[in-house]
């Protein structure tokens, strides 16, 4: 069974700084992963999807890496701002199970 | 069109009551998915359709009925609910391939209160 961890849980940044968040899988027979934002009591945004074969994707300020062998995939946001404030998903897709599983989140606070 | 879309956004029912949800979307998708959310917890797969047909049951209750009447809609029936199953449900879509899943995009959700 898929278990799927971020690290850390919550984190509170000011204004203009890079961070990385951090993602590790169990499983590591995924097709691809896919990192999400959820702002309270709303659905979740696709940021970013990245294939099993690729290494790294990019999307503006936003660059998420994948070691599929290691089990680990990061999401790299730099210079932040308060706009980026959210929980932070990440879910690989499992061949196995034919699902997403998700990782328990990290929630951000950008503050000015 | 490039949005999923639910309704209601909220819902209040008894434990005695029938309602139901409704998801479409129109990219031309033929996955579509409910998920439950609780507080603060990352959203668990329900069920999944795949061409209009059911695909995956992650043992749900009958209380939870889906219906998926055509591409573009998503329905899910609910029944003698219970307090427990207050929660945020989400729909998503992806475009189907043989060789997994691609990219699932999700709505805003229903929020639902059980009473």
């Amino acid at each position: 069974k898929q278990e799927v961890t971020q690290i850390p849980a919550a984190l509170s940044v000011p204004e203009g700084e890079n961070l990385v968040l951090n993602c590790s899988f169990t499983d590591s027979a995924i097709y691809n992963l896919q990192w999400f934002r959820q702002d309270p009591g709303k659905g979740l945004t696709s940021l970013l999807l990245i294939q099993s074969s690729q290494r790294e994707q990019t999307s503006g300020r936003l660059n998420a890496s994948l070691d599929k062998s290691s089990g680990r995939s990061t999401l790299y946001i730099a210079a932040s701002q308060p706009g980026d404030s959210a929980t932070y998903l990440c879910a690989p897709y499992t061949g196995t199970a034919s699902k997403l599983t998700f990782g328990t989140g990290t929630r951000l606070q950008v503050t000015l | 069109d490039t949005e999923v879309t639910q309704t209601p956004k909220h819902l209040v029912m008894g434990m005695t009551n029938k309602k139901s949800l409704k998801c479409e979307q129109h990219m031309g998708h033929r996955a579509m998915y409910w998920y439950k959310q609780k507080a603060k917890k990352p959203p668990e797969l329900m069920f999944v359709y795949s061409y209009e047909k059911l695909s995956i049951n992650e043992s749900v209750p009958s209380r939870f009925s889906p219906e998926c009447p055509n591409s573009s809609l998503l329905n899910l029936h609910l029944h003698a609910l219970q307090p427990e199953d207050s929660a945020l449900y989400l729909c998503a879509s992806s475009p189907r391939s043989s060789g997994g899943a691609r990219e699932q995009f999700f709505g805003p959700g229903t929020r639902l209160t059980v009473l």
